[in-house]
């Protein structure tokens, strides 16, 4: 079955920094990319979305590339601010064929003032 | 907030009990997921109902069942439990199914 590698398990930049977060899979049929982020005491949060029909999606500080030959897909978050601190988790499913989305391990970010 | 209602917040109870988990879904969501959410296994896919059919099934013990109701609510009935049953389990819902999941805000499980 699907499994998604998430590396690294935590990571701590300067305010102002940019943050990377990379991800891979590994079933080639997996076309949909989420990246949640969850918070302290709370469900995750999907923050941005990618199909594999897309290479790059960016959404104001946030920006998710895939590398569908590579199955390698990163999410990076540009001047971050101490509020993105959280726990950032990629996942990968089969989209709207129903298929279970799979989760990675997680990141914990912390942004330093 | 999500739109995705679960009750109870938090549930405490012995080894051997049975609890059903209660999950709402966003109005017009058809799909319903449950994870199992623990510090060693991370975010762990459990099951899907569409329209109140099963759709998926992940790593979900026997002792633990789960059903979608005619107004797409959700139960995940959890038996027998053991200690290593303690967990975060949330409940995601989606219009379709595979894309944008919007979860709860979770059910903390302490089994004692």
């Amino acid at each position: 079955g699907e499994n998604v590698e998430q590396h690294p398990s935590t990571l701590s930049v300067q305010e102002g920094d940019s943050a990377v977060i990379k991800c891979t899979y590994s079933d080639s049929a997996s076309n949909y990319f989420p990246w949640y982020k969850q918070e302290l005491g709370k469900g995750p949060q999907l923050i941005i979305d990618i199909r594999s029909n897309v290479g790059e999606k960016k959404d104001q500080r946030i920006a998710v590339t895939l590398n569908k030959t590579a199955k390698h897909f990163s999410l990076h978050i540009t001047e971050t601010q101490p509020e993105d601190s959280a726990v950032y988790f990629c996942a990968a499913s089969m989209g709207n064929q129903g298929g279970k989305l799979i989760f990675g391990q997680g990141t914990e970010l912390s942004v330093k003032p | 907030d999500s739109g995705v209602t679960q009750t109870p917040k938090h549930l405490i109870t012995a080894t051997g009990q049975r609890v059903t988990l209660r999950c709402s879904p966003r109005s017009g969501d058809l799909s319903v997921y449950w994870y199992q959410q623990s510090l060693d296994q991370g975010l762990q896919f459990l099951i899907q109902y569409y329209n109140g059919e099963e759709r998926a099934k992940g790593n979900i013990l026997e002792r633990f069942s789960a059903q979608q109701f005619p107004d797409l609510h959700s139960e995940l009935n959890l038996s027998s439990l053991e200690l290593g049953d303690s967990a975060l389990y949330f409940c995601a819902s989606s219009v379709r199914g595979g894309e944008k999941l919007f979860f709860g805000s979770g059910t903390q499980l302490s089994v004692l």
